[in-house]
């Protein structure tokens, strides 16, 4: 089974500067994929990232990147530019290949973003 | 489309009650998942379906939870003899596939007294 941990569980930032999540995995699979999702307060969960695992390419969606190392078994979420509406709780995630299909989360980062 | 939705928004009850949640997902979206978010906790899997076959049960589901997708639409989730244990925030999440994104609902907070 896959573990995912998450060892920050809160950060703060101000606003408009850079802040970097951090996130480790266990696995002995080969192909699978891992998502950050964002839960601000008392809001849905949303899908902030996604990385293939076949893919060396880090993935970014505007200001959020990730910093995919499978070898060390990281993924990190870097935050630019941080705004007001960045502050939530943000998950760590893994799902697995056929027969594993189904997403396990980290404990989260409660990310907040000073004015 | 609205996205996914769940009723009732909370649900308060005393123990050895039982429960019923709905999760009505996004249309055309074949795959619908349950989850349970505890208190400082990320949401932990519960089960999942691919239309109307419910396709995987986490040991987290005892005998006392059952979930049923009739017609492969709306969902719902029972509690039987509910326990203090159970109160968290029961979430659903919808994708069209396998690997598609999943949308989640805004959960449902049970409390048992």
């Amino acid at each position: 089974a896959q573990t995912v941990t998450q060892s920050q569980p809160e950060m703060s930032v101000q606003e408009a500067e850079t802040v970097t999540l951090s996130c480790t995995y266990d696995t002995s699979e080969n192909n699978y994929y891992l998502f950050w999702y964002k839960q601000p307060p008392s809001r849905q969960m949303i899908l902030v990232i996604r990385q293939e695992a076949y893919k060396q390419q880090n993935a970014t969606e505007n200001r959020f990147s990730v910093n995919f190392q499978k070898a060390a078994k990281s993924f990190s979420l870097k935050i630019s530019d941080s705004q007001l509406g960045d502050t939530a709780m943000y998950f760590c995630a893994f799902w697995g290949d056929f027969g594993n299909e189904k997403l396990t989360f980290g404990t989260g980062t409660r990310l907040t973003i000073i004015p | 489309d609205t996205g996914v939705s769940q009723d009732p928004r909370h649900k308060i009850t005393k123990r050895g009650q039982n429960v019923t949640f709905r999760c009505d997902p996004i249309s055309e979206h074949n795959r619908l998942y349950w989850y349970r978010q505890t208190l400082g906790q990320g949401p932990e899997f519960l089960t999942y379906f691919q239309n109307e076959a419910q396709l995987e049960k986490s040991r987290l589901l005892s005998d006392r939870f059952s979930a049923e997708r009739p017609k492969g639409s709306f969902s719902t989730l029972e509690i039987q003899r509910t326990e203090q244990g159970d109160s968290a925030m029961y979430l659903c999440a919808s994708s069209f596939g396998r690997l598609d994104e999943q949308f989640f609902g805004p959960g449902t907070r049970l409390t048992v007294l």
